[in-house]
């Protein structure tokens, strides 16, 4: 079955410094793959997806991510975290086509931005 | 419209009363999702409704009832909860059924039940 892990719980970073949320998948063939942020009490909005082609992907609000299929990783980036970044950021995968419309998702990681 | 409204933003409840969420959109999405998050947990899926079908229930108990009357909008009926229940409803819709599509979330409702 398709899992997907993020090995950081919570993760802390100074404004202004550099970010790498990790997020690893496991799946029989390539899924497609999203990132999701939530702040407290709200809903989830997308960051940014992956289907194919170009393996660097840009997102909203300064974020990316990439692809790497030989580490069956979808990591996101971001090169200087404002404080309004603290959040929860949940990484997901949906199913390859035909295999429905399922997301799975990531067990998230809480960022927190010191001043 | 890029937006999917959820009704009401909180709501308290006793375990013998019977209450009803409420989700829209208006983008014209044809799947519809209803899940469930504690804190410091991610999104559990309960029920997905393509074209306006229930497609998927993922095992959830009969005291929580869904119903799409139309493509636009979806119903949470709630009987009889227990105290467990209580948790953030989110809703979400997505243009299509694969797994390619993006899912545009609701803010939630927070659900207590005493």
């Amino acid at each position: 079955a398709q899992s997907v892990t993020q090995p950081d719980i919570h993760i802390t970073v100074s404004e202004g410094a550099s970010l790498e949320l990790r997020c690893n998948y496991s799946y029989g063939a390539t899924p497609y793959l999203f990132w999701y942020v939530q702040s407290p009490g709200q809903g989830l909005q997308l960051l940014l997806k992956y289907f194919s082609g170009d393996t660097l992907v840009q997102g909203i609000k300064g974020f990316e991510a990439e692809f790497k299929r030989s580490q069956s990783s979808f990591n996101l980036r971001k090169p200087s975290v404002h404080w309004s970044d603290a959040a929860e950021y949940f990484c997901a995968v949906g199913p390859p086509r035909g295999g429905g419309n399922k997301l799975t998702f990531g067990t998230g990681t809480q960022l927190k931005v010191e001043l | 419209d890029t937006e999917v409204t959820q009704t009401p933003k909180h709501l308290v409840m006793g375990m013998t009363n019977k209450k009803s969420l409420k989700c829209e959109q208006h983008m014209g999405h044809r799947a519809m999702y209803w899940y469930k998050q504690k804190a410091k947990k991610p999104p559990e899926l309960m029920f997905v409704y393509s074209y306006e079908k229930l497609s998927i229930n993922e095992s959830v108990p009969s005291r929580f009832s869904p119903e799409c009357p139309n493509s636009s909008l979806l119903n949470l009926h709630l009987h009889a909860l227990q105290p467990e229940d209580s948790a953030l409803y989110l809703c979400a819709s997505s243009p299509g059924t694969g797994g390619y599509n993006e899912q545009f979330f609701g803010p939630g409702t927070r659900l207590t039940v005493l």
